[in-house]
């Protein structure tokens, strides 16, 4: 089956460095993928659909400047959170769209848990 | 995407079927209806999906009413380990603009009691 690798599963970092996110389908090629969001006891949250070889379309209320999302290939994608600050402390996920037939199956990473001191 | 509404939370004794609701009213014709299931501080995992019949896999089954406006994920035998949070999703076909993108609401949480 689809399978998505996502590292690191969790980072430390200090308040105002940069933070890498990668997000890799290992048997597959992801012609679009998501990041998501998701705070301690709420839902995933959308935050911007990357499409490979062009720009990624974000979610309103969700900074592109501060979260930069690249999609170079078919089984990459990265989210940089740039200068990173204490709220930006949750658990990102990433999801690659795979066709299945007619139709497209969605598979997640194992997300990363990112603490920001 | 339609709109979906799930009750917070359920319980179930393992052993027996989990039986977990969805209403969505507002469903179109070209709707399809997801569940994934999150396990604490993983990321979502698939379990089954369909359109308007009735779906089955080895995970579970999924019940779509005739007029697609509800849905029942059935897991038929829960254990201890199928404790998570129940995801009920309702998505354009891949070819709609909105990219094919999963819209998360709030979930079921479903405890399964020993």
């Amino acid at each position: 089956g689809a399978v998505v690798s996502q590292h690191p599963s969790w980072v430390i970092c200090k308040s105002g460095t940069s933070v890498k996110i990668e997000c890799r389908s290992l048997d597959f090629q992801a012609t679009t993928m998501f990041w998501y969001r998701q705070f301690p006891k709420q839902s995933l949250m959308l935050m911007a659909t990357s499409n490979e070889g062009s720009k990624a379309t974000y979610e309103q209320g969700v900074e592109k400047d501060k979260f930069l999302i690249n999609h170079a290939s078919l089984t990459l994608s990265t989210l940089t959170v740039t200068s990173a600050h204490p709220e930006d402390s949750s658990f990102y996920i990433c999801s690659a769209r795979a066709r299945q037939g007619y139709d497209y199956g969605y598979t997640f990473g194992s997300g990363t848990r990112l603490t920001v001191v | 995407d339609a709109k979906t509404t799930q009750p917070p939370s359920m319980d179930c004794a393992e052993g027996r079927a989990a039986n977990l609701p969805c209403n969505h009213s507002t469903i179109s014709g070209n709707e399809y209806v997801y569940w994934y299931r999150q396990i604490h501080s993983q990321g979502p995992q698939y379990i089954i999906h369909g359109l308007k019949n009735n779906e089955t896999n080895e995970m579970a089954s999924l019940i779509i009413t005739e007029d697609r406006k509800s849905s029942t994920l059935i897991l038929p035998h829960a254990t201890l380990r199928d404790t998570a949070v129940y995801y009920c999703i309702v998505r354009h076909y891949a070819g709609g603009t909105s990219y094919g993108k999963l819209t998360f609401g709030q979930g079921t949480i479903l405890t399964v009691h020993p």
